[in-house]
């Protein structure tokens, strides 16, 4: 059985700080690793995705994969409180069918 | 901006009834699919539908649960004989031809007394 672990949070930081979120997986075969946010009640929209060990930067997302350890993270810089959402680590093992595993998201709540 | 189109927003059905969730991927996208979503949990994946066959699907995809696309633009998810259990949001998405740019729709929240 192929997992993603998240921790659940609430994860609780003030405006402006930086927010760090973690994620693992289980099959290392994954090669394609992805991070939505998820408002409540809303879809899942994509924040970033990342393929290679290393950090990639996007504005002030920045996603850190590690392959050898599993591990995948989310640095969100000067969080903002409409940062507060549910955010979802996604892994994909690639092929065809493009089947993503999502883990259960972690819950940011930035104060103002 | 292009967007994934779901129809019903939400969907009330008793036990046991038929329902049909659609779906409406963006124009240029290859690969479509179905997720859930129940009330606290993960969002799971059910099936993908490429080239107009299933692709793949999950073990939650038994046989009370059809995909078709009848026609060029619609996507449409049957459950024949709905469960409690089967209360859910369902998000369908779609891609062109690459995972990295999945878009999801807004979901239909499906509730079966």
């Amino acid at each position: 059985q192929k997992e993603v672990e998240q921790n659940s949070g609430p994860l609780s930081v003030p405006e402006g700080a930086i927010a760090s979120l973690n994620c693992t997986y289980s099959d290392r075969g994954s090669q394609s690793f992805f991070w939505y946010r998820q408002y409540s009640g809303k879809s899942p929209e994509l924040i970033m995705f990342i393929y290679s060990n290393g950090d990639k930067e996007d504005g002030r997302f920045t996603a850190q994969l590690n392959k050898a350890s599993q591990y995948v993270s989310l640095l969100i810089r000067d969080s903002q409180p409409s940062d507060s959402a549910t955010y979802l680590c996604a892994v994909s093992s690639g092929g065809s069918n493009y089947k993503l595993t999502f883990g259960k998201g972690t819950l940011l709540t930035v104060n103002p | 901006e292009p967007e994934v189109t779901q129809t019903p927003s939400h969907q009330v059905t008793q036990m046991g009834q038929e329902v049909i969730l659609r779906c409406v991927p963006i124009s240029n996208h290859l690969y479509f699919y179905w997720y859930r979503q129940i009330l606290g949990q993960k969002v799971e994946f059910l099936v993908s539908f490429y080239n107009n066959e299933i692709s793949e699907k999950s073990e939650i995809f038994d046989d009370q649960f059809s995909v078709e696309r009848p026609d060029g633009s619609n996507f449409t998810l049957k459950i024949r004989s709905t469960k409690l259990e089967d209360s859910a949001m369902y998000f369908c998405a779609s891609s062109g031809t690459g995972i990295e740019k999945l878009f999801f729709g807004s979901g239909t929240q499906l509730s079966v007394l």
